[in-house]
């Protein structure tokens, strides 16, 4: 009864090597979010998508793209991985009416970039 | 935009006795505070959540107040259990902004 699924849960990549992640609901809520979660740290805010339209953190670097092709699925593209970029990624959902306003959040994608 | 502090950073106390962690927020505009929990290496999950409409709300061992005046929020753990260890998260939602803003976090540790 997963309701939030991400792939892989570890990923570990190359300096420099683009890596996708992947994130998908049963939940058909219309908001999908992926955040960037280090160490002992507050998950932080890269995008979002309302049904197809995407917002970006203003602070969110461009090397963090993402694609969202249907109301179930979400993909985070690195496009070029530093050591910094090594998290664990949290993508989480909701459904955007009146008064609801609950985040569901997935198992995360924990990265590792050596 | 929207700043969450959160505090203390760390807390530990003897199973059994009552925890207390306190955000506040800098925007007036605010209407919506979840509380998540995350245990290690785990999702956050939604514990408790309040809305400007109201003062207080609770859930068994769980409460959460809110004074709007003074732009702050506190979490309420009574007879504290040692799963009840974990990161505790607060968050503020700006009007209708789909965005949470997360506070800090807190380490709660309930001690045997």
């Amino acid at each position: 009864d997963a309701m939030v699924i991400q792939n892989p849960r570890y990923q570990v990549t190359q300096f420099g090597k683009p890596v996708t992640l992947s994130c998908s609901q049963t939940l058909n809520h219309n908001v999908m979010y992926w955040y960037q979660q280090k160490s002992s740290q507050a998950p932080k805010l890269l995008f979002h998508y309302y049904d197809k339209d995407f917002n970006n953190e203003a602070d969110t670097p461009d090397n963090f793209q993402s694609r969202r092709p249907n109301t179930s699925f979400c993909f985070l593209d690195i496009r070029s991985p530093g050591l910094g970029d090594a998290a664990m990624y949290l993508c989480a959902t909701s459904r955007d009416l009146a008064g609801i306003n609950e985040q569901f959040f997935g198992p995360g994608t924990r990265l590792t970039v050596l | 935009g929207e700043n969450v502090e959160q505090h203390p950073s760390t807390l530990s106390v003897q199973e059994g006795d009552s925890a207390v962690i306190k955000c506040t927020y800098s925007d007036s505009a605010s209407n919506y505070f979840p509380w998540y929990k995350q245990e290690l290496g785990k999702r956050p999950q939604l514990i408790i959540d309040i809305r400007s409409n109201v003062g207080e709300k609770k859930d068994q061992r769980i409460a959460v107040t809110l004074n709007k005046t003074a732009k702050h929020f506190s979490l309420h753990i009574t007879e504290t259990q040692p799963e009840d260890s974990a990161v505790y998260f607060c968050a503020g939602r700006t009007g209708s902004a789909r965005q949470l803003t997360f506070g800090s976090g807190t380490q709660l540790t309930v001690l045997p």
